[in-house]
């Protein structure tokens, strides 16, 4: 496809129970970024992947959220034991090798609901 | 350590009034700055950047590295331009990490 595809759009689940989250980057693109948004709030940034090195898993916030990238391709967001503090909206991007001047390119979200 | 402050959550003016979103960053090094929008129902999207010192749709913002400031500025502006605005900080030395303000919401009434 031609952008950032995320899926599903949206996720019910029970508290307690893990949920994975899935982002297919733009083809090419070397960066990911997992970023959370909470009703009403700003962008929380995650993890971020560029091409083979280490990610930056800084933003985590807690060792139930994990996120994993195979190459340049697909990345799934798990999170395990879900609490309902974890309902957001969960955004990947993607960029080229974040180069001076590089845009991010923004999937539609994963609206996660957890009850 | 690095931080993007976007002091307003909610700023509402008038069609045709001037328009200052204030984007403020804490970087030791030297900033990439962004700004990116959201209309409603639509992804997030770039508006514009420091560098390339464009205007887009009318808006402009200037870096001010004595300021440690980015303000997003539009002398008029349009009902169409209601929607969130994030800045957005590089940080190029670690690698390229993206981080964002808590966004200011703009509404622009008739």
């Amino acid at each position: 496809g031609a952008g950032v595809s995320q899926s599903p759009s949206n996720k019910v689940t029970e508290k307690g129970k893990d949920v994975e989250l899935r982002c297919d980057p733009i083809s090419g693109h070397t960066a990911l970024y997992w970023y959370r948004q909470r009703l009403g709030q700003g962008l929380e940034f995650l993890i971020y992947f560029q091409g083979n090195s280490a990610p930056d898993k800084s933003g985590l916030p807690s060792d139930r959220f994990s996120a994993e990238r195979t190459g340049e391709s697909v990345s799934t967001l798990t999170i395990q034991r879900t609490q309902q503090e974890d309902s957001a909206v969960y955004l990947c991007a993607s960029s080229f090798k974040p180069l001076l001047n590089t845009e991010a390119f923004f999937g539609q979200g994963t609206r996660l609901t957890v009850v | 350590a690095q931080r993007v402050t976007q002091p307003e959550k909610l700023l509402s003016v008038f069609k045709g009034a001037p328009v200052e979103l204030k984007c403020n960053y804490s970087y030791s090094g030297s900033p990439e700055l962004f700004w990116y929008v959201q209309y409603s129902r639509q992804r997030l999207q770039l508006l514009l950047r420091h560098i390339s010192r464009e205007s887009i749709k009318g808006f402009t913002a200037d870096l001010n590295k004595g300021e440690t400031s980015f303000h997003l500025k539009k002398p008029f502006a349009q009902e169409e331009d209601s929607a969130m605005y994030y800045c957005a900080l590089h940080i190029y030395n670690q690698g390229g990490k993206l981080i964002f303000g808590q966004g200011t919401e703009l509404s622009v009434k008739p």
